[in-house]
């Protein structure tokens, strides 16, 4: 069965610093991977996507993820935090099962930044 | 923009009573999910339907049911309600590369 771990669940920045939250999965086949966030309050939202093409991905809010294929991993990654960053983020993967789209998220990383 | 509406985003219920999650997307998915989300253990699939009247077990399927009678709607069924499903219940959908969420329904057994 395919698994996404998530190393860090809980993560406190300041303002300014860099983002990286590492993602794993476990899966021999193609998969695609994505980054949702849960803003407080809010419902989960796609912060990027990767399925194929260059490793590097850009999302929304300055965020980008990279795919390394030989580590499974596809960590999420920020240069500069803002206080609106705090949220909690989940890696998923999902490969195709039966011709259908199966997500399978990590645990969440609960990420507070301190203004 | 696309909208899942889940009909509550609050429910308080007794132990043993019969709970129906309702959830409805308006752009004709195929697909649909309902996931449970507990702090420290994400987010666990309960049930997937990929067609009208077509289920799938997920992770974590028991005590639940569900029913797709129509592309647009999905029903989380817990036949007999316990403690232990006490939870926030997100029903997504997509079209087969991404999912959207609904806002989530918080229950609370008692």
């Amino acid at each position: 069965a395919q698994s996404v771990s998530q190393h860090n669940h809980h993560v406190i920045l300041s303002e300014a610093a860099s983002l990286e939250l590492g993602c794993n999965y476990s899966y021999g086949g193609t998969v695609n991977l994505f980054w949702y966030v849960q803003y407080p309050g809010q419902h989960l939202q796609l912060l990027l996507k990767y399925f194929s093409g260059d490793p590097l991905v850009k999302g929304i809010k300055g965020f980008e993820a990279e795919f390394i294929k030989s580590k499974f991993s596809f960590n999420l990654r920020k240069p500069s935090v803002q206080w609106s960053d705090t949220a909690e983020y989940f890696c998923a993967a999902s490969p195709r099962a039966g011709g259908s789209y199966i997500p399978t998220f990590g645990r969440g990383t609960s990420l507070i930044v301190h203004p | 923009d696309v909208k899942v509406t889940q009909s509550s985003r609050y429910l308080v219920k007794r132990t043993g009573e019969k709970v129906f999650l309702e959830c409805v997307q308006d752009m004709d998915h195929e697909n649909m999910f309902w996931y449970r989300q507990d702090p420290g253990l994400g987010l666990r699939l309960i049930y997937f339907s990929y067609d009208v009247k077509m289920k799938e077990k997920g992770d974590i399927p028991e005590g639940y049911s569900v029913s797709r009678e129509k592309k647009e709607r999905f029903s989380l069924i817990l036949e007999s309600a316990s403690t232990n499903q006490t939870s926030m219940y997100l029903c997504a959908s997509g079209p087969g590369e991404r999912a959207f969420f609904g806002q989530g329904t918080r229950l609370t057994v008692v």
